[in-house]
């Protein structure tokens, strides 16, 4: 079964910058979109860019545009979304999400993972 | 993009009905039938529950069903069971710099 699990909670410092990882398994790795999507305290989620693993391209949020990096590791079936210039309003939980079989929308989601910047 | 508007709470008691609303814009919700729901135990992974407007992935009851009518899509879930409880969110393609807007999640209470 398609399983997303990421990495393990962070705590950062202002200006710092964090990358947080999403290993995929259960299908075919370079098929799918990869999502990311924010959700800070008391707010809704927030999409932030998704990358296409088969040719490689990806597109960000203008929110996020000068501050984000997503990237894939296809020998490890893993995506990586690193946001740099960190702020206290980043503090959230990062989701990766596959797109569905069907479209573009987020079909399986991981698990979460709680970045906190704090100085 | 602004976020979808979603009622903050629905509640109902075992069995009956609960509908959620979620309110966009005639360049998200009412351009597109790219709408999708997700039920989200807080702690796991959200689940997909309704894509495209009203579609069901396989093994999601038809207690959940989805429609949409102008600018404002609802989910409707039937027959509401304990297992229910949980933060229901709805999302919709947008196009443009951002792709996707989700909307502001709803609690669901079971009585």
């Amino acid at each position: 079964q398609v399983q997303l699990v990421q990495s393990g909670a962070e705590v950062k410092k202002p200006g710092a910058s964090v990358k947080v990882s999403c290993k995929a398994s259960g299908y075919t790795f370079t098929i799918h979109n990869i999502h990311w999507a924010r959700q800070a305290p008391g707010q809704s989620l927030e999409w932030m860019g998704w990358i296409n693993l088969g040719i490689r391209s990806t597109k960000y949020s203008q929110n996020f545009r000068d501050r984000i990096a997503i990237t894939g590791d296809t020998s490890a079936n893993t995506v990586y979304m690193e946001l740099s210039s960190l702020r206290s309003e980043d503090t959230a939980i990062y989701y990766c999400a596959r797109t569905h079989d069907s479209g573009s929308w987020p079909g399986y989601w991981g698990q979460g993972t709680l970045v906190t910047v704090s100085s | 993009q602004s976020a979808l508007t979603q009622p903050p709470s629905a509640s109902g008691s075992p069995g009956q009905s609960v509908t959620i609303s979620c309110t966009g814009t005639s360049s998200d919700v009412g351009a597109y039938n790219y709408v999708s729901w997700y039920q989200h135990h807080p702690g796991k992974a959200p689940k997909l529950i309704i894509y495209e407007v009203s579609k069901r992935p396989s093994g999601v009851p038809d207690r959940f069903s989805g429609s949409k009518s102008g600018n404002t899509a609802s989910l409707t879930v039937s027959g509401l069971q304990a297992d229910d409880e949980a933060d229901y969110f709805c999302c919709s393609y947008a196009g443009g710099n951002n792709l996707y807007v989700f909307g502001t999640g709803t609690k669901v209470t079971v009585l």
